[in-house]
């Protein structure tokens, strides 16, 4: 069964402390992994989309890799603001032919003045 | 533009209620998407339509009904509702998605209580 682990489940930083979150996965030829952030109340506000192994993308203090098993959301030099869910999905078969966009549980992520 | 815009933002049901959840989106997109979030679990994909006029189920589709009379809007209703569709409910489009590869963007969401 594809599937899609985020750890931590939850993470403390202090301002400025750099860390990284991970989202594991299990799917049969990947065809994309997303990044998408999630304020209390909100709806999941989208960060980046990887499609190949080695690939990284970049925005503010926000870095996306990609392996062939998972991928890292690296966070250089957190602020206050930077204090949210971060939640990956991947596109999975779900059987008929079809697919869907399985997410994983996501990451509490508190940045700590 | 507003992108995409979900009513109501809250609502509380008794058990046997119905109700329609209404999204609107003004991106043009063909795809459009109705998720279920709840506490623990990852967002779950209820139903979702390839199009105007045409509608699919996804992993959670028991309970549900949805319709795309027009391309902009995605209904999504509840006959009869039970304690078990509390959560809160997103609606999302995007520009394609024959394999869920584009990106989907969300709704502010409208949380659901069903007493």
């Amino acid at each position: 069964e594809d599937q899609v682990t985020q750890s931590p489940e939850a993470l403390r930083l202090q301002e400025g402390e750099s860390s990284s979150l991970n989202c594991s996965y299990t799917v049969s030829g990947l065809r994309g992994l997303f990044w998408y952030r999630q304020d209390p109340g909100k709806g999941p506000e989208f960060l980046f989309t990887l499609y190949s192994a080695g690939e990284e993308k970049e925005k503010e203090r926000l870095k996306a890799t990609l392996t062939k098993k998972e991928s890292f959301l690296h966070i250089t030099a957190p602020k206050p603001e930077d204090s949210a869910t971060y939640l990956c999905a991947v596109p999975a078969y779900s059987g008929a032919g079809s697919y869907q966009l399985t997410f994983g549980k996501g990451t509490k992520l508190s940045v700590i003045p | 533009n507003a992108g995409v815009t979900q009513t109501p933002k809250f609502r509380v049901l008794k058990t046997g209620q119905s109700m329609t959840l209404l999204c609107a989106q003004d991106m043009n997109h063909e795809y459009m998407y109705w998720y279920r979030q709840d506490p623990g679990m990852g967002l779950r994909l209820i139903h979702y339509s390839v199009g105007e006029g045409t509608t699919a189920k996804g992993e959670v589709p028991d309970g549900y009904n949805v319709s795309r009379l027009k391309k902009q809007n995605f209904l999504l209703g509840l006959e009869s509702a039970a304690p078990s569709q509390t959560s809160v409910y997103f609606c999302a489009s995007s520009r394609w998605g024959v394999t869920f590869t584009d990106t989907q963007y969300f709704g502010p969401g409208t949380r659901l209580t069903v007493l």
